[in-house]
């Protein structure tokens, strides 16, 4: 019974290259959710899907990211034209559905950017 | 502006002693707190949690307090171990809405042996 995975655990990118990030939820979940944390912060909110659908996505810039759950394979998240500041751990979670009380994240063990 | 703070970057605790690691929150919205435990190069895991109908729950050797008037929530661990070291972090949400998860800056333990 695997855990989120996630992939590349280690990403390195040149400026203006683009980066993409794959998460595979925990079997049986069908809530994917991703968050950033930046050196000394904590961990921000971006998005939010589930199959074929963005539920929210009020945490992501609007420029260069984009993500996408697809009816079949892993979530991506998508960077294009990377810039230095986009250098972060890239964290996916993932939830079953839960009709009613809370949903308690399983997170994996992320995916470190470095853009140089 | 941070709708969950969490004011101590750092503690140091001795083993065998208690560690407590504070949280505050400015949402009163919030009815559903959770503390993640991080260590280097993992992803955080789910540690224990408290609804709002709450004042106290406990699992083992941590229990979690919540003072909804204050709006502060705190940790505690007894007694602490050095395998306790790690980065915590505190977070709400609002069931109903089914918001995301905000999460606080976290807070670095170190339990000394």
């Amino acid at each position: 019974n695997a855990g989120v995975m996630q992939n590349p655990r280690h990403l390195v990118r040149r400026r203006g290259q683009e980066a993409r990030l794959r998460c595979s939820p925990m079997k049986g979940h069908s809530h994917v959710y991703w968050y950033r944390q930046l050196p000394e912060e904590g961990l921000k909110f971006m998005v939010y899907l589930q199959k074929e659908n963005i539920i929210d996505e009020s945490g992501m810039p609007k420029e260069r990211f984009s993500a996408e759950f697809p009816k079949e394979g892993p979530s991506i998240l998508r960077i294009q034209q990377v810039v230095r500041g986009d250098s972060a751990a890239y964290f996916c979670a993932s939830s079953r559905l839960m009709a009613a009380g809370a949903n308690v994240l399983t997170f994996g063990a992320g995916s470190r950017l470095t853009v140089l | 502006d941070q709708q969950v703070k969490q004011n101590s970057p750092s503690l140091s605790v001795q083993e065998g002693r208690i560690s407590i690691l504070n949280c505050d929150y400015t949402n009163s919205m919030f009815d559903y707190f959770l503390w993640y435990k991080k260590y280097p190069a993992e992803g955080p895991t789910f540690l224990i949690s408290i609804s709002s109908i709450k004042d106290k729950n406990e699992d083992g050797r941590f229990t979690v307090f919540l003072n909804k008037s204050a709006k502060h929530l705190s940790l505690h661990i007894v007694p602490s171990q050095p395998g306790d070291s790690a980065v915590y972090f505190c977070a709400a949400m609002v069931i109903r809405g089914n918001t995301p998860l905000v999460f606080g800056k976290g807070t670095r333990l170190s339990v000394i042996a």
